[in-house]
């Protein structure tokens, strides 16, 4: 596809439930990132692969949160027993380079509301 | 936790009026990144600045970069309606992984 492409675009869970955030990057984009972004807020950085390698994962605020990327393209973020203060933004990027100087090219970003 | 801090937090403007936007980072950075957010979407590039630049252009946009007072503008002039979204600027860590640390943005609004 032409942009990165992230699914559901939305998605209510109930609290205690298990959540499965996918993420399409551009085709041959080396770099993937996942970014929390809270109401009012900037994104806040969770994790980064390149290839199929997570060689950052920092941000991850729990061990409930969980990400993949097996084949080196499609990336899987999970987040078990939800709660609450998850409810959030994740916004999903690829980089075609792994330096600091390659931008962003962001999807459109999953809102999940936990209730 | 963020990296960048921009100011003001919020702005409103009328349509044809200039709109500067600031920010402030903590450590030493090789380049600086815009973003621009429009409401329900993804972030979208808009400029990169590296540190051995002072100022560049593209297009209505004048980005500046003081690394002595580690901190970078955001001018949009001649604004349109259009423009009116959340504007973030980003910056790597030290590692270079092409990971960005973002600001917590500047929400712009034009009015028509």
């Amino acid at each position: 596809g032409a942009g990165v492409s992230q699914s559901p675009r939305y998605k209510v869970a109930k609290r205690g439930q298990d959540v499965a955030l996918r993420c399409d990057p551009i085709s041959g984009h080396v770099s993937l990132f996942w970014y929390q972004q809270a109401l009012g807020q900037g994104p806040e950085f969770l994790t980064y692969f390149q290839n199929e390698a997570q060689l950052d994962k920092s941000g991850l605020p729990s061990d409930r949160f969980f990400a993949e990327r097996p084949e080196g393209s499609v990336s899987t973020l999970k987040i078990q027993r939800t709660q609450q203060e998850d409810s959030a933004v994740y916004l999903c990027a690829s980089s075609h380079r792994r330096v600091s100087n390659s931008p962003l090219h962001f999807g459109n970003g999953t809102r999940l509301t936990v209730t | 936790s963020q990296q960048g801090e921009e100011d003001p937090q919020a702005l409103s403007i009328q349509e044809g009026e200039n709109a500067t936007m600031n920010c402030s980072y903590k450590t030493s950075i090789n380049n600086l990144q815009w973003y621009r957010q429009n409401s329900g979407r993804g972030l979208v590039h808009l400029i990169l600045i590296r540190s051995n630049e002072r100022e560049k252009h593209s297009g209505r946009l004048r980005v500046t970069l003081d690394t002595s007072k580690k901190s970078s503008s955001l001018l949009i002039t001649a604004s349109r309606a259009a423009d009116t979204a959340s504007y973030f600027c980003a910056t790597p860590p030290s590692s270079n992984t092409g990971k960005l640390i973002f600001g917590q943005g500047t929400t712009l609004q034009v009015k028509p």
